[in-house]
């Protein structure tokens, strides 16, 4: 069954530092998504990307957030300057069709520790 | 937003027991999930059930959309289902919101 990949699956940051977490989203499928789980928290929507641009974001994905579809199958979170407040697991989703319409594959995420 | 309350938070089963968990909603959705997360952290896709019921395997999951409630059985429990169970609903806007999980713990 085709899976969404994510890399790194851990990633270990200097506060201030700028991080990319890399994402496959499975390759037919149309709409990118990013969520965050701070640990023991629940699971918050961060970034929704169709046709090349963002189509919703939380207020959670302030100006130190970015997402980029760099080429024909990587989907990107770029973390300007990172905080201690940022570490978390971050995954990575995608649907084939716009939500409602069908499920979200979510990737095994990145664990973002930053210190 | 939309809020959505999973109960009960935390849940102990002896393995073979049945067990039942609920998703309330607090308005109309397009979308309702139900997801597993293992202690490795990985969201594992259980369901897409935006209304009626569906079966695989010991789990199944109804959603009665008019009356804003999603219910995951889980039947003959192993350890192996242990973890969190999240339902997460979109009210068609592109975003979904999660419950806080119901953290099940089953014991041999």
């Amino acid at each position: 069954e085709p899976e969404v990949t994510q890399t790194p699956s851990h990633q270990v940051t200097q506060m201030g530092q700028e991080v990319i977490l890399r994402c496959v989203p499975i390759s037919n499928h149309l709409y990118f998504y990013w969520y965050r789980q701070i640990l023991g928290q629940k699971v918050e929507f961060l970034v929704s990307f169709y046709n090349n641009e963002i189509s919703e974001k939380s207020e959670i994905f302030d100006d130190q957030f970015s997402v980029e579809r760099p080429d024909g199958s990587n989907f990107t979170l770029k973390i300007r300057s990172t905080k201690l407040e940022d570490s978390a697991m971050y995954f990575c989703a995608s649907s084939g069709l716009g939500l409602g319409n069908s499920p979200l594959h979510f990737g095994n995420g990145t664990r973002l520790t930053v210190t | 937003g939309i809020q959505v309350e999973q109960s009960p938070p935390d849940l102990i089963l002896q393995e073979g027991a049945n067990s039942t968990l609920r998703c309330n909603f607090s308005d109309s959705v397009n979308n309702l999930q139900w997801f597993h997360q293992n202690p490795w952290g990985q969201l594992i896709n259980l369901f897409y059930i935006p209304s009626g019921t569906k079966q695989n395997g010991r789990l199944s999951a109804t959603t009665v959309a008019t009356e804003r409630y999603s219910l995951l059985y889980i039947s003959s429990s192993q350890t192996t289902d242990s973890g969190v169970y999240f339902c997460a609903v979109d009210r068609g806007n592109n975003r979904l919101a999660f419950g806080k999980g119901n953290q099940v713990v089953v014991i041999p």
